[in-house]
């Protein structure tokens, strides 16, 4: 079984600072990484993923989140963030049986001020 | 391409009622995922479907929750009783495939028990 710890609720930032959100899981196997948001009202959309290959996967609007197997952390980051980017954050984790579920951890809510 | 579509939005009921949730997935998609999002957490899966058949409910509390997808398209979740704990967002998803596909959501039922 896998389990996905985000140890920030909330992290709340000023616009066009950097921001990383913090994700550590635990697994007895290999695994596949993915964070999902959800911006207020809305359902959960896919943010990046890592499968395989390299360790650093980027999204289309900014956000990278990097793969490290020793430190168990899948942390997203982004240089600059923008008003829009408040939301919360999702990290999940799948074995890498291309048959599990998703396990989720809490959700770090990203709020972005002027 | 229309998404997932989830109705209602929004049900307010008395505890011992009886409650349906109705999802209607990505045209196409073979799999479907009913979550659970209690306030302050992560989803979490209560059952999957692959096309009609039940690939993994070992969390779906059955002696009150039900779930089925005639036919592999539309899916429809249903409480019966309700207790208070079972307030929450219910969200549904889909994918093309199990495993490594992306999971798309819709906009979930938010269910109060009273």
């Amino acid at each position: 079984a896998q389990s996905v710890t985000q140890l920030d609720s909330q992290v709340p930032v000023f616009e066009e600072a950097p921001v990383e959100l913090r994700c550590n899981y635990s697994s007895s196997v290999s695994v596949y990484l993915f964070w999902y948001v959800q911006y207020p009202n809305q359902g959960l959309q896919l943010l990046l993923k890592y499968l395989s290959g390299s360790t650093l996967v980027e999204s289309i609007n900014g956000f990278e989140a990097e793969f490290n197997k020793s430190q168990t952390s899948f942390h997203l980051r982004k240089p600059s963030v923008h008003i829009s980017d408040t939301a919360e954050y999702f990290c999940a984790v799948s074995d890498d049986s291309g048959y599990s579920t998703l396990t989720f951890g809490k959700g770090t809510m990203l709020l972005v001020s002027p | 391409e229309a998404g997932v579509a989830q109705s209602p939005r929004y049900k307010i009921i008395e505890k011992r009622q009886s409650v349906a949730f109705w999802c209607n997935p990505i045209s196409g998609h073979a799999t479907l995922y009913w979550y659970q999002q209690i306030l302050g957490q992560g989803p979490k899966l209560l059952i999957q479907f692959q096309n009609n058949g039940v690939v993994d409910d070992s969390q779906l509390p059955k002696d009150r929750f039900s779930a089925e997808r005639l036919k592999g398209v539309d899916s429809t979740l249903k409480i019966q009783p309700a207790k208070l704990e079972d307030s929450a967002v219910y969200l549904c998803a889909s994918s093309s495939r199990q495993g490594t596909d992306t999971q798309y959501f819709g906009p979930g039922t938010r269910l109060t028990v009273l």
